[in-house]
């Protein structure tokens, strides 16, 4: 298995611009989430979904930020405008509904807004 | 008071020294509990979980929770230098998916 894929893995935009984060998750995982960290917060959950329905957006900071899953192999975490605070990385995790409970990490993508 | 709380380190053991790592967490309801490694510029990987107060062990990783005192810990023995890594402390909710994770403690391992 591929485990989750996500791009792109580095983002290097202006303030004001649109960024858009996508997320392939392991195939067959019911979950998905999208995560934020920084050094100051450390890593924060920013929304959930299951079987491509958001259940828990309860950690997104505000209405800048949104996330879609439109189907159950593909999601995207969107933020318009941005704002040099929104520099992180973001991980998207994915797990499987019956299993342990364990999230498996992408490989994250690094945002810097300038 | 933080949901979980972790040392943040640095936590400096010299090899093949055991390493002990702490996290105490508030929500009583609290059903899972995890351990992630974090090396530098990656993602985090869980290295163990746990469910019931006692002991688990997996190979030189050995996980303790204790629900009364609100306690989890993780020991690592015979500590490698490729055991230095931040390791993430996280815990779920009964009933839900969703993982808090602590700050994170920062290990180095001395050759």
């Amino acid at each position: 298995d591929a485990g989750v894929i996500q791009s792109p893995r580095h983002e290097v935009t202006e303030m004001g611009q649109e960024v858009t984060l996508r997320c392939k998750p392991i195939s067959g995982h019911d979950y998905l989430f999208w995560y934020r960290q920084t050094m100051m917060r450390g890593l924060e959950l920013l929304i959930y979904f299951n079987n491509n329905v958001p259940i828990d957006d309860s950690g997104m900071p505000e209405d800048r930020f949104s996330a879609k899953m439109p189907n159950a192999s593909f999601s995207t975490l969107k933020i318009q405008p941005s704002e040099p605070r929104d520099s992180a990385v973001y991980f998207c995790a994915s797990s499987w509904d019956g299993s342990t409970d364990t999230q498996y990490f992408g490989p994250g993508t690094r945002l810097t807004v300038l | 008071q933080k949901e979980v709380e972790q040392n943040s380190g640095p936590l400096s053991v010299p090899e093949g020294a055991i390493a002990s790592l702490n996290c105490t967490y508030s929500d009583r309801g609290s059903q899972s509990f995890f351990w992630y490694r974090q090396y530098s510029g990656k993602s985090p990987e869980l290295i163990m979980f746990i469910y019931s107060n006692g002991d688990k062990e997996d190979g030189r990783f050995t996980a303790q929770l204790n629900k009364a005192s609100q306690y989890v810990s993780l020991l690592i023995r015979d500590s490698q230098p490729s055991d230095s890594a931040t390791y993430l402390c996280a815990v779920m909710g009964r009933g839900a998916q969703k993982l808090v994770f602590g700050q994170g403690t920062r290990l180095t391992i001395n050759p």
